[in-house]
């Protein structure tokens, strides 16, 4: 079975700031996806971005970046200039190739300060 | 891009009445869908698997008489809270997965049972 921790309940950061979260995971699978989801007071789920497995460079987009760790099963999302409209919550969440089911996350609360 | 469209957004229901949510993709097929329980402030519980064509796949605990899921085409699913009560309230989401990069949500539906 597979899981996700993220172990920070709530973070907060200065507008313009960087911030980290960070999300460690638990599979068997050799091959697998990681995602982060956006979601934001509307609760609609967004893509942040998206890391497979067996690629090693480090995705990113646009000011969001993630440094996947495979032996460690680390996989944080670093949000640079962060904007007020990055508050929301972020799920991470694994998903082993084959498989079907997203295995989410408990969440992190981010707040942005002005 | 890839969109499923979730109705309703809120729902007020009496109690012992039951309440249809529907979830529709709009511009792909989505064989299989997932729908997904959320409670306030806390993370995406898988609720069941839908797929097209066969009966849904439903998590240890969740109640199939009570959850009822149909998914008659490949771009609609529906989940039918029968005999609802007000433990039942709850934000309902569901999700559809799309080949290679992932997975897909609905906006999400508030159900209110009074």
């Amino acid at each position: 079975a597979q899981t996700v921790t993220q172990s920070q309940p709530e973070m907060s950061v200065q507008e313009a700031e960087t911030v980290t979260l960070s999300c460690t995971y638990d599979t068997s699978e050799s091959d697998y996806y990681l995602f982060w989801y956006k979601q934001p007071p509307s609760r609609q789920m967004i893509l942040v971005i998206r890391q497979e497995a067996y690629k090693q460079q480090n995705a990113t987009e646009n000011r969001f970046s993630v440094n996947f760790q495979k032996a460690a099963k680390s996989f944080s999302l670093k949000i640079s200039d962060s904007q007020l409209g990055d508050a929301a919550m972020y799920f991470c969440a694994c998903l082993p190739r084959g498989a079907q089911k997203l295995v989410f996350g408990q969440g992190t609360r981010l707040t942005i300060n002005p | 891009g890839a969109v499923v469209s979730q109705h309703p957004s809120r729902v007020i229901c009496k109690s012992g009445t039951s309440v249809k949510i529907e979830c529709r993709s709009l511009d792909f097929q989505a064989t299989t869908m997932f729908w997904y329980r959320q409670f306030p402030k806390k993370s995406l519980m898988l609720m069941a698997t839908s797929n097209e064509g066969s009966k849904a796949t439903y998590e240890q605990g969740v109640e199939k008489d009570k959850f009822l899921i149909n998914h008659a085409s490949l771009t609609l699913s529906t989940l039918t809270v029968t005999s609802a009560h007000p433990e039942d309230s709850s934000f309902y989401i569901c999700s559809a997965r799309i080949p290679i990069w992932g997975y897909t949500f609905g906006s999400g539906t508030r159900l209110t049972v009074v």
